[in-house]
């Protein structure tokens, strides 16, 4: 079946640094591809929409110059938080799209600022 | 806010009982989905039901949907240790369904 994969899965950075995490489809292209993200005990957020070729859309609240969304081909897009905070520690997921209505999770990534 | 909300958040039961999640959302949808996530981990997916389906059954699961209250459920029967996860349902917010808005989830705890 269709994967996604994500990486890091884990990164632990200093406060002010920036981190880049990617979201690839393994096997199958993704013109859109979806970024969320989940606090402890809580559920995901949708934090943007990634759009192969163009600017991505983000959802009412989520900086987009503090989240950095670059789709830069059908099977890859990346999220890097910009001089991260404690704040911005959490669980991050990605998801894409395959055929009809199916979404494939990335296996999510954990940061954590120190 | 978010579209789904569930209940009950928390459940904790005995191995071999049924676990009943239930999910409400705010708007009209195409479909509903529910997904699990083991701890700290990513999702997966569970079952699908359209818009125009009042019940569903993959294995174990079964799911309904009334969409005159705007209301699903996930029973889970026979529950096993394993099953010990978080349950959340999903409802589309675009055209094609795809950027899901999440319920707030219900922790199921199944203990041997």
């Amino acid at each position: 079946g269709a994967v996604v994969s994500q990486h890091p899965s884990r990164v632990i950075c200093k406060s002010g640094t920036s981190v880049k995490i990617e979201c690839r489809s393994l096997d199958f292209q993704a013109t859109t591809m979806f970024w969320y993200r989940q606090f402890p005990k809580q559920s995901l957020m949708l934090m943007a929409t990634s759009n192969e070729g163009s600017k991505a859309t983000y959802e009412q609240g989520v900086e987009k110059d503090k989240f950095l969304i670059n789709h830069a081909s059908l099977t890859l897009s990346t999220l890097t938080v910009t001089s991260a905070h404690p704040e911005d520690s959490s669980f991050y997921i990605c998801s894409a799209p395959g055929q009809g209505v199916q979404l494939f999770f990335g296996s999510g990534t954990q940061l954590s600022v120190l | 806010s978010q579209q789904g909300e569930e209940d009950p958040q928390a459940l904790s039961i005995q191995e071999g009982e049924n676990a009943t999640m239930n999910c409400s959302y705010k708007t009209s949808i195409n479909n509903l989905q529910w997904y699990r996530q083991n701890s700290g981990r990513g999702l997966v997916h569970l079952i699908l039901i359209r818009s125009n389906e009042r019940e569903k059954h993959s294995g174990r699961l079964r799911v309904t949907l009334d969409t005159s209250k705007k209301s699903s459920s996930l029973l889970i029967t026979a529950s096993r240790a394993a099953d010990t996860a978080s349950y959340f349902c999903a409802t589309g917010i675009n055209q094609a369904g795809t950027a899901l808005i999440f319920g707030k989830g219900t922790t199921l705890s199944v203990s041997s």
